[in-house]
């Protein structure tokens, strides 16, 4: 079973339109960490955001939020007004597994955002 | 300064090839990675080490060797490149345990003719 999903594949939204990512994870673990990440077409990774089991709240980040509820396994990631540099692939992660350096990211398949002017 | 570096951006080779790609961080931490993206953006853990000491070794073909001269460089060896191998490869580097975001380099553009 895949552990990280994003259903959405592919969304376009035009300038200033709201546009919600969705995550769905699945662990055993009562602690684990999730993760946002964002891959513009230059190819790098960059980091956007650490949630950890424990802490719920909800996170704004000037037009970025995020919502965290463990009770459906979700970590949902919403870009308010939308722009077109927002235009990217976005990665939802998960960190689970034995405490320790043994614990891994696994990535969801990534859902590619085009926001079109 | 860069964070997380690796060289080359780009390689294009031959079937049956050996190739390296370097990889080295800057940012003091003790554990690196390998990952591998593919044509369809699917990013999957090959590597991490801890310390210069293999941690994580997921399902890849022994042709793949990685070797972490020091904490701060962990190497990326392809033996016999077949053209399955063609994809992005990314270093990155964190803290250990599994808390902390990761960094990650520019990624190296692997292409396998």
């Amino acid at each position: 079973a895949q552990k990280v999903t994003q259903a959405q594949t592919e969304i376009s939204v035009v300038e200033k339109e709201d546009v919600t990512l969705d995550c769905v994870y699945e662990t055993r673990d009562t602690t684990y960490y999730l993760f946002w990440y964002k891959q513009p077409p230059s190819g790098e990774l960059v980091f956007l955001i650490r949630r950890n089991s424990f802490d719920e709240q909800n996170e704004i980040s000037g037009r970025y939020s995020w919502n965290f509820q463990k009770s459906t396994s979700s970590f949902n990631f919403t870009i308010t007004a939308s722009q077109v540099v927002d235009s990217a692939v976005y990665f939802c992660a998960l960190s689970e597994g034995p405490s320790g350096s043994a614990r891994q990211l696994t990535f969801g398949s990534g859902t590619q955002l085009t926001v079109l002017p | 300064d860069t964070a997380v570096s690796q060289t080359p951006k780009y390689l294009v080779t031959q079937m049956g090839n050996d190739k390296s790609i370097k990889c080295e961080q800057n940012l003091g931490h003790d554990t690196m990675y390998w990952y591998k993206q593919d044509s369809k953006k699917f990013l999957k853990i090959m590597f991490s080490y801890n310390n210069k000491e293999l941690i994580i070794n997921e399902t890849v073909p022994n042709r793949f060797s990685p070797k972490s001269p020091d904490k701060a460089h962990l190497n990326l060896h392809i033996n016999s490149l077949e053209l399955g191998d063609s994809a992005v490869y990314f270093c990155a580097s964190s803290w250990s345990g599994g808390r902390d975001e990761q960094f990650f380099g520019p990624g190296t553009r692997l292409t396998v003719l």
